[in-house]
């Protein structure tokens, strides 16, 4: 059964700063992963996805990573800003199924 | 473009009640899940639709716990009857292929 970690589960950093957040997951047999935003009170907004046969997707100021060998994705966030404050779950979708399997998400403040 | 609709998007109701949370997934998508999240087990996966049919119902957590999707634009999640522990956010998503899985608002339920 895939497990799917994150670390930390929340950071607290002044503005400006540039930050990883952590993925890691059980089972390297995936199809895809993906890391979403959550607001407080609202849904998941997809952020980025990954197939498996990538390495790497950037999106403006993020950029995710994938080692599936490892089991293993960052979210790199630059240059932070306040209105980058929520909770970031990243998800993976094994090749079994359609079904994501998510992380239990960092919650993270930038503060100004 | 319409994302997932979900309603109702809060709903208070007594113990032993009948509960029906309503979806309609983006036009074209597939797939559709129903997830529930808790600050205690974060996103679990109940069930999920291919083509309409139910594919995986494990996560559903007892036999008080339904869902239909009678047609590619629609489906439900009832709770009947209901009780506190039941209480959560209840999120409904869909998706099509490997593009991203877009998440629906949510409906906060509250089982008094």
């Amino acid at each position: 059964k895939q497990e799917v970690t994150q670390i930390p589960a929340a950071l607290s950093v002044p503005e400006g700063e540039n930050l990883v957040l952590n993925c890691s997951f059980t089972d390297s047999a995936i199809y895809n992963l993906q890391w979403f935003r959550q607001d407080p009170g609202k849904g998941l907004t997809s952020l980025l996805l990954i197939q498996s046969s990538q390495r790497e997707q950037t999106s403006g100021r993020l950029n995710a990573s994938l080692d599936k060998s490892s089991g293993r994705s960052t979210l790199y966030i630059a240059a932070s800003q306040p209105g980058d404050s929520a909770t970031y779950l990243c998800a993976v979708r094994g090749n079994a199924g359609n079904m994501l399997t998510f992380g239990g998400g960092t919650r993270l403040m930038v503060k100004p | 473009d319409a994302g997932v609709i979900q309603s109702p998007r809060h709903e208070v109701t007594e113990m032993g009640q009948e509960v029906t949370l309503r979806c309609k997934p983006i036009s074209g998508h597939n797939s559709l899940f129903w997830y529930r999240q808790t600050m205690m087990r974060g996103l679990e996966l109940l069930i999920y639709f291919n083509n309409n049919v139910p594919i995986d119902d494990s996560g559903m957590p007892e036999d008080r716990f339904s869902a239909k999707m009678p047609n590619a634009s629609f489906s439900t999640l009832k709770i009947q009857p209901s009780e506190p522990r039941d209480s959560a956010v209840y999120f409904c998503a869909s998706s099509a292929g490997g593009v991203p899985v877009h998440f629906g608002d949510g409906t906060r339920l509250s089982i008094l």
